[in-house]
């Protein structure tokens, strides 16, 4: 089965800090995704890439910057953490040319105090 | 940027029941329409997929596709406390990701 995993799986962070979320997956899929989940907005996707070397912007990506080093791993990156970044993040894989399905890892829970 | 909205926000039903959960969304465009199934603490998974219009049905689990519509549900047959989770609706947005509804909590009472 598809293996995306996530570190650190906890982390609390002091306002103003800088955030590194990992994100590493096996299945050698081209796309990997970053998103957020917070209660009554779903997930709300942050950053994307489509291979190594590229990052794109998704829907919320204000306060947030991504890195793709490899087809492996995909990191977000909060330079200035804020209370409003509380959230649970989510990184995902997959392979667009098909079926859009997408593998997700466990999850990151931040919370920025 | 398209619009995806679940309904039910939240369901409780009996086990063994039926579970009836809708999506309607806004990209007349999108081809791909998944259900994912996440339990508490853990990642979205993939339950199902859905891209023509109709009927799916896997196991206990039955997608129905509207495009003219803008609609898709997912009905849960003979529903297991195992089933209890948030339910995701998530069509393809062009190329580029999935967009999730906001889900809809199931929770089976035994």
């Amino acid at each position: 089965e598809a293996a995306v995993t996530q570190s650190p799986r906890n982390k609390v962070a002091v306002t103003g800090g800088k955030v590194t979320l990992s994100c590493n997956q096996t299945n050698n899929h081209n796309n990997m995704y970053w998103y957020r989940q917070d209660t009554g907005h779903g997930l709300r996707l942050i950053h994307y890439s489509y291979g190594a070397g590229s990052t794109e912007k998704g829907d919320i990506p204000d306060g947030y910057k991504a890195s793709r080093p490899s087809q492996e791993n995909f990191s977000l990156i909060l330079e200035l953490a804020t209370p409003s970044q509380t959230s649970v993040y989510f990184c995902a894989s997959g392979d667009a040319a098909y079926s859009y399905e997408q593998y997700f890892g466990p999850g990151t829970r931040l919370t920025v105090l | 940027q398209q619009k995806v909205q679940q309904s039910p926000e939240s369901l409780i039903v009996p086990e063994g029941g039926m579970a009836s959960l809708n999506c309607t969304f806004s990209d007349r465009n999108s081809q791909y329409f998944w259900w994912y199934r996440q339990h508490s603490g853990e990642g979205p998974k993939a339950l199902m997929s859905i891209f023509s219009n109709g009927d799916k049905k896997e196991g206990r689990f039955t997608a129905h596709l509207n495009k003219a519509s803008l609609y898709v549900s997912l009905h849960i047959k003979d529903s297991q406390p195992s089933d209890s989770a948030l339910y995701f609706c998530a069509p393809n947005q062009g190329g580029r990701a999935l967009i999730f509804g906001t889900g809809t909590t199931v929770s089976v009472s035994p």
